[in-house]
């Protein structure tokens, strides 16, 4: 398996845009995660889909931040109208069970978001 | 809800020695725990995981402790080599959620 398949993994763009991130999760995998990663803050779980459902959005910023899961291979994180403190990396990770293991999360490569 | 913490921010070690690495959780209702290891300008990745019906597991060269009792987990990584030198996280499967700790990033020492 390819693993978790994040696109774009840079992208730098100017305030008050709109930025689409992409996430192609493992197949198989029931549950997928979007996380935001900064110095200051760490890993902070933004949302989290179980088959294709948002379960908990409570790690939203605000309503400028949106996320979809129209099927089960993929997903977007979509911020508009994007800001500077918005620039952080952005992890999507699925979740499915280790061979003769637990349910494990495995993350994608990242998106580095630079807003100016 | 759940919280995660780990006790120190950053951790230098002798390149051959061992490394404790420490976190602590808040809700005794989790159940499942796993360290990720992350290297610069990646994902988390995978280590090694317990489940709360047991207090000690091993793998490669790692060892998990759980002490349920205090709530408090740490992670041990024997002869530290300098491809161990990222940052390190605990994360406590709470509900259909994971929370992770902050994460410790551990530097190995020539």
């Amino acid at each position: 398996d390819a693993g978790v398949i994040q696109s774009p993994r840079h992208e730098v763009t100017e305030m008050g845009q709109e930025v689409t991130l992409r996430c192609k999760p493992i197949s198989g995998h029931n549950s997928l995660f979007w996380y935001r990663q900064t110095m200051m803050r760490g890993l902070e779980l933004l949302i989290y889909f179980n088959n294709n459902v948002p379960i908990d959005d409570s790690g939203m910023p605000e309503d400028r931040f949106s996320a979809k899961m129209p099927n089960a291979s993929f997903s977007t994180l979509k911020i508009q109208p994007s800001e500077p403190r918005d620039s952080a990396v952005y992890f999507c990770a699925s979740s499915g069970l280790r061979t003769g293991g637990e349910e494990t999360q495995y993350f994608g490569p990242g998106t580095r978001l630079l807003v100016l | 809800g759940e919280s995660v913490g780990l006790h120190l921010p950053t951790l230098s070690v002798q390149e051959g020695d061992n490394s404790i690495i420490n976190c602590a959780y808040s809700n005794s209702a989790s159940d499942y725990f796993i360290w990720y290891k992350q290297e610069s300008g990646k994902g988390p990745q995978f280590i090694i995981d317990i489940r709360s019906n047991m207090d000690k597991r091993q793998g490669q060269r790692v060892t998990v402790l759980l002490n349920k009792t205090v709530k408090h987990l740490s992670l041990q990584i024997a002869a530290t080599q300098p491809g161990d030198s990222a940052v390190y996280f605990c994360a406590a499967h709470y509900g259909q959620n994971f929370v992770f700790g902050p994460g410790t990033r551990l530097s190995v020492l020539p």
